[in-house]
């Protein structure tokens, strides 16, 4: 069965620390991954995808399908990336996304 | 920007009571979607809804819930006697087809909060 798994809850940085939120999947068809954001009192919002292979608000995630992960990575936080991260997995059938439980982000200053 | 809109933002309502929640997609996107979110969970997948029929449903989406899309702008989900458990953040969505075919983008509406007393 198709499956999102973001193993933390929280992870909290101070401030110029490196981030990496962690996404592992299980899928058995071709996956394709999508890393959605929701700030405080905001709407969901995407924030990358896999296919497109961009760096946004200088995160970037790289698609490892050896490992089945698709990990989202900054070199130096920030304070306003604090936010809730949601890993999220296309299922070609139903035109769907599964997503992950969610990481919340917390930069300290 | 065009923007997913949804109503009511809260809604309060006795145990077995019907309610409707409805949402405005993006006046060009072709899918819809309903999502819910309870409290500290995750956001859970419930419908998904094309060319004026359900493609998609999830095992939640029981006879108990309905979408329709009553004109060409509003999408509605209608929760009939409604159970404690079914409070929770719901989310409305919408994407759009480009070329034929799906980029995978969903818009979010801000969604609707249910409580259930």
């Amino acid at each position: 069965a198709q499956r999102v798994t973001q193993p933390e809850k929280l992870l909290s940085v101070f401030k110029g620390a490196p981030v990496e939120l962690k996404c592992n999947y299980s899928y058995s068809g071709s996956p394709e991954l999508f890393w959605y954001v929701q700030y405080s009192r905001q709407r969901l919002q995407l924030l990358l995808r896999h296919i497109s292979r961009e760096s946004i608000k200088g995160f970037t995630a790289d698609l490892n399908k050896g490992e089945t992960s698709f990990h989202l990575k900054k070199p130096f936080a920030q304070e306003e990336d604090s936010a809730m991260y949601y890993c999220a997995l296309h299922l070609e059938y139903g035109n769907k996304l599964v997503f992950g439980a969610g990481t919340i982000l917390r930069v300290k200053s | 920007e065009p923007e997913v809109t949804q109503t009511p933002s809260h809604q309060v309502t006795q145990m077995g009571q019907e309610v409707i929640l409805r949402c405005v997609p993006i006046s060009n996107h072709l899918y819809f979607y309903w999502y819910r979110q309870i409290l500290g969970q995750k956001v859970e997948f419930l419908v998904s809804f094309y060319n004026n029929e359900i493609s998609e449903k999830s095992e939640i989406f029981d006879d108990q819930f309905s979408v329709e899309r009553p004109d060409g702008s509003n999408f509605t989900l209608k929760i009939r006697s409604t159970k404690l458990e079914d409070s929770a953040m719901y989310f409305c969505a919408s994407s759009e087809s480009t070329s034929g075919q799906y980029t995978g983008e969903l818009f979010f509406g801000e969604g609707s909060r249910l409580t259930v007393l």
